[in-house]
């Protein structure tokens, strides 16, 4: 079965500096692989979203993520964080019946 | 793009009673919706998912008798939480796929429940 695995609970960052975000996935096929962003008492909106192709994919906000197949990694990256970036971000793996699985997700702090 | 409202954004109910959520596709057909329930600061849990104009097949464990969904047009669903406890206070989120793009998930924002 599919899984999708965020290793970071929580990650404070500073305003202006780098973020990456990870996420590990298992599955058996070629894996349809997301990052979405929630903010408090909101729904989730798609920063990117990764099928096949060019590995780095480049999503909205200033987001990218790359695939490594060799690491069943899909690892999201803003160069230059801003505070309304503060969220929780949640990386997501289709199964074969088009459901998404979710990871635990990262909530993401932006100090000044 | 495609929007997809969620009402009410919270609800406040008695225990016992019934509550009805609903999720409204605004500018494309939703053939298929997706439910979730989401506990605080945990991810989202899949509860069941509905085609259009069919029965909606719930995930193991979810109730199927106290979670009703129905799907009965292509722009609505809803998920009716009947004879409520506080137990099933939460945070629910529906989610639409249209034809034509399997992979396109369009999220409505958000129900909170609270029984009391």
């Amino acid at each position: 079965a599919q899984s999708v695995t965020q290793p970071d609970i929580h990650i404070t960052v500073s305003e202006g500096a780098s973020l990456e975000l990870r996420c590990n996935y298992s599955y058996g096929a070629t894996p349809y692989l997301f990052w979405y962003v929630q903010s408090p008492g909101q729904g989730l909106q798609l920063l990117l979203k990764y099928f096949s192709g060019d590995t780095l994919v480049q999503g909205i906000k200033g987001f990218e993520a790359e695939f490594k197949r060799s690491q069943s990694s899909f690892n999201l990256r803003k160069p230059s964080v801003h505070w309304s970036d503060a969220a929780e971000y949640f990386c997501a793996v289709t199964d074969s019946w088009g459901k998404l699985q979710f990871g635990a997700g990262t909530q993401v702090v932006v100090t000044p | 793009g495609a929007v997809v409202s969620q009402h009410p954004s919270w609800v406040i109910c008695k225990s016992g009673t019934s509550v009805k959520i609903e999720c409204r596709s605004l500018d494309f057909q939703a053939t298929t919706m997706f439910w979730y329930r989401q506990f605080p600061k945990q991810s989202l849990m899949l509860m069941a998912t509905s085609n259009e104009g069919s029965k909606a097949t719930y995930e193991q464990g979810v109730e199927k008798d106290k979670f009703l969904i129905n799907h009965a047009s292509l722009t609505l669903s809803t998920l009716t939480v009947t004879s409520a406890h506080p137990e099933d206070s939460s945070f629910y989120i529906c989610s639409a796929r249209g034809r034509g793009d399997p992979y396109g998930y369009t999220f409505g924002s958000g129900t909170r429940l609270t029984v009391v």
